[in-house]
């Protein structure tokens, strides 16, 4: 049972440019949450997704970020227009319920030049 | 606001043990969870408390009081590929699922 998906490992993006993180969750997993974690920093929550459903995005700014979990195909969280304050890991995270274990991806590392 | 603490580094010697302490203020709760983290990868989870108490998983334990907003994670025998950081993190009643992470506790084995 292959476990949390995410791609790309790295990824670098000038200023002002799109970046698109994505997420495959674990086998029979259809909730997935979205974390950011800055340089010395701890996780901090962004996104709470069910299939085709936004339930909880209240750690998202409200500018420039996007999530979707469509019907098919992985978790992509979008960021628009990237400045240099966006760099840092994005993790996934997938359950099988609401409430239950978390298991983390391995990331995505944004660098903005 | 929700807050979570607990020390930024430790160092502890081969073979010995190490407790990790995490203390919390939170609106509300409903269960606290550690996770190692090795550099540059995944979080994964090591333990999970929702009641009062110690729960012992091999040379992992963790304790929860929940009137003091506390918990700790004891590692017995330290291995050096224990040497990781180990985060503290905790539910919230009524959330949706998501965890609020402390800062986690960079942890430093030495033969």
């Amino acid at each position: 049972n292959a476990g949390v998906m995410q791609n790309p490992r790295h990824l670098v993006r000038r200023r002002g440019q799109e970046a698109r993180l994505r997420c495959s969750p674990m086998k029979g997993h259809s909730h997935v949450y979205w974390y950011r974690q800055l340089p010395e920093e701890g996780l901090k929550f962004m996104v709470y997704l069910q299939k085709e459903n936004i339930i909880d995005e209240s750690g998202m700014p409200k500018e420039r970020f996007s999530a979707e979990f469509p019907k098919e195909g992985p978790s992509i969280l979008r960021i628009q227009q990237v400045v240099r304050g966006d760099s840092a890991a994005y993790f996934c995270a997938s359950s099988p319920s609401r409430g239950g274990e978390l298991f983390f991806g391995e990331g995505s590392r944004l660098t903005v030049l | 606001g929700q807050n979570i603490d607990q020390p930024t580094e430790m160092t502890a010697t081969e073979g010995a043990i190490v407790q990790i302490n995490c203390t919390y203020q939170t609106s509300g709760f409903n269960g606290l969870f550690w996770y190692q983290q090795h550099a540059g990868e995944a979080p994964t989870f090591l333990s999970y408390n929702v009641l009062d108490g110690l729960e012992e998983k091999g040379r992992f334990s963790s304790f929860l009081s929940r009137s003091k907003g506390y918990s700790y994670l004891l590692l017995k025998e330290l291995q050096m590929k224990d040497s990781a950081s180990y985060l503290c993190a905790v539910r919230l009643r009524g959330s949706q699922g998501n965890l609020i992470f402390g800062k986690g506790t960079k942890l430093s084995v030495k033969p």
